[in-house]
């Protein structure tokens, strides 16, 4: 598609429920990212994705985080038994990994992000 | 790992009003990356700076790389409404994957009319 599209675009939620956060990448864009946004803050990195490598996990903050991406396309957040802590925004953004400098290259290009509250 | 302090965290100001915004970083980075951030919306990229020294205008923007590689502002003159939003600096120290960046934890900018 012309930009990344995440959804749902709001999720609330109870305490100890799972929730699924999706992310459809930029069409061409090999690499995927999840970032995490708290209230007032920076974004806070969680996964990597490129290519077919293995992800880069070292972000993720607990082990009821985890995310998938099938065929290289599209892209699952998944948070298990949600606690309180884990109301945030959830922000994918994907982008090019190879090219010249200055030829938008590893700039990110990010959706709109998928809220999450947890009561 | 590496860190990025951003200043102001919050500023108010009158529209028409110039703004002035900067990141300072404890390493050497070879990419500064701003970016603006709309209510309800993700990070869109205002400017992206690629060689110390380097200063480069985007409409009323303008972004410069720091020469020592450890900082980069942001000027916005003659501030609108639609200027309001958060602005993030971010930084990659390596030619590799965009994994590298460091984002700062943004500046809110309050445009009063």
């Amino acid at each position: 598609g012309a930009g990344v599209s995440q959804s749902p675009s709001n999720k609330v939620t109870e305490k100890g429920k799972d929730v699924e956060l999706r992310c459809d990448p930029i069409s061409g864009h090999t690499a995927l990212y999840w970032y995490r946004q708290s209230l007032g803050q920076g974004l806070e990195f969680l996964i990597y994705f490129q290519g077919n490598s293995a992800p880069d996990k070292s972000g993720l903050p607990s082990d009821r985080f985890s995310a998938e991406r099938t065929g290289g396309s599209v892209s699952t957040l998944t948070i298990q038994r949600t606690q309180q802590e884990d109301s945030a925004v959830y922000l994918c953004a994907s982008s090019l990994v190879r090219g010249a400098r200055g030829s938008g290259a590893n700039v990110l290009t990010f959706g709109a992000g998928s809220r999450l509250t947890v009561l | 790992g590496q860190q990025l302090n951003q200043s102001p965290q919050s500023m108010f100001i009158q529209e028409g009003e110039d703004v002035s915004m900067n990141c300072t970083s404890s390493s050497i980075f070879n990419t500064w990356l701003w970016y603006k951030q709309d209510p309800g919306e993700g990070p869109v990229l205002l400017i992206a700076l690629y060689k110390a020294g380097e200063l480069t205008s985007n409409g009323r923007l303008t972004a410069q790389f720091g020469i020592t590689r450890k900082d980069s502002f942001l000027n916005i003159s003659a501030s609108i409404p639609s200027d309001v939003g958060i602005y993030f600096c971010a930084g990659k120290i390596s030619s590799g994957s965009a994994r590298q960046l460091t984002f700062g934890s943004g500046t809110q900018l309050t445009v009063l009319p």
